[in-house]
């Protein structure tokens, strides 16, 4: 069965700071990969796509960035954080088609800047 | 920018009671998706309904779709306490690269 796991779950970064969040998904390959943020008591936000190494797509621009090392590891990073930056990430995959497949979320990571 | 916007935005209920939430969205779908998402959790997927579908059933969940009003209801019958959560719904569409998530409905059952 797949499994999708990310890490840290929470963290307290001053501003300034940089960030390193990870996520990596097990019993599939090729999947879709995607980063959403999700601000306090609202939707989700997304922030990037990759549908395989190497190969990101940016939907909003901003602070942040992402990479795709292995097929099934993605990363979300920022330099240096800014306030707005706070928010719960949720990492997701999906397979087939962007835009039709079901999601499969991981259990968020809560980033409080300071 | 939004796409789908549930309605409304936070919902109370006794157990036992239905609980019907609405979504709302602008453009042209391939499919419409709802997804559940307990306090402080990853969000899990529920149920996916094709654009050319105008009702499906899980279990207690009952979705319906209409393309013409580009809206979409999720009822959930004889709620229990479990069923707390947040519920969103989730588009795609012509063009766009990845499902689009409406500001969610809080839902609150009261045992």
């Amino acid at each position: 069965s797949q499994t999708i796991h990310q890490w840290p779950a929470t963290l307290v970064q001053p501003v300034g700071s940089p960030l390193s969040l990870e996520c990596t998904v097990e019993g599939t390959s090729n999947p879709n990969l995607y980063w959403y943020r999700q601000a306090a008591g609202r939707g989700l936000q997304l922030l990037f796509y990759s549908v395989g190494i190497g190969q990101i797509s940016s939907e909003v621009p901003q602070n942040l960035s992402a990479s795709r090392p292995q097929d099934r590891q993605f990363i979300l990073s920022s330099k240096k954080l800014l306030l707005s930056d706070s928010g719960f990430y949720l990492c997701a995959w999906s397979r087939g088609r962007l835009d039709t497949g079901e999601l499969f979320f991981g259990e968020g990571s809560r980033l409080t800047v300071l | 920018s939004q796409q789908g916007e549930e309605d409304p935005q936070a919902l109370s209920i006794q157990e036992g009671e239905n609980a019907t939430m609405n979504c709302s969205y602008k453009t042209s779908i391939n499919n419409l998706q709802w997804y559940r998402q307990n306090s402080g959790r990853g969000l899990v997927h529920l149920i996916l309904i094709r654009s050319n579908e105008r009702e499906k059933h899980s279990g207690r969940l009952r979705v319906t779709l209409d393309t013409s009003k580009k809206s979409s209801s999720l009822l959930i019958t004889a709620s229990r306490a479990a069923d707390t959560a947040s519920y969103f719904c989730a588009t795609d569409g012509t063009g766009r690269r990845a499902l689009t998530f409406g500001s969610g409905t809080r839902l609150q059952v009261q045992p």
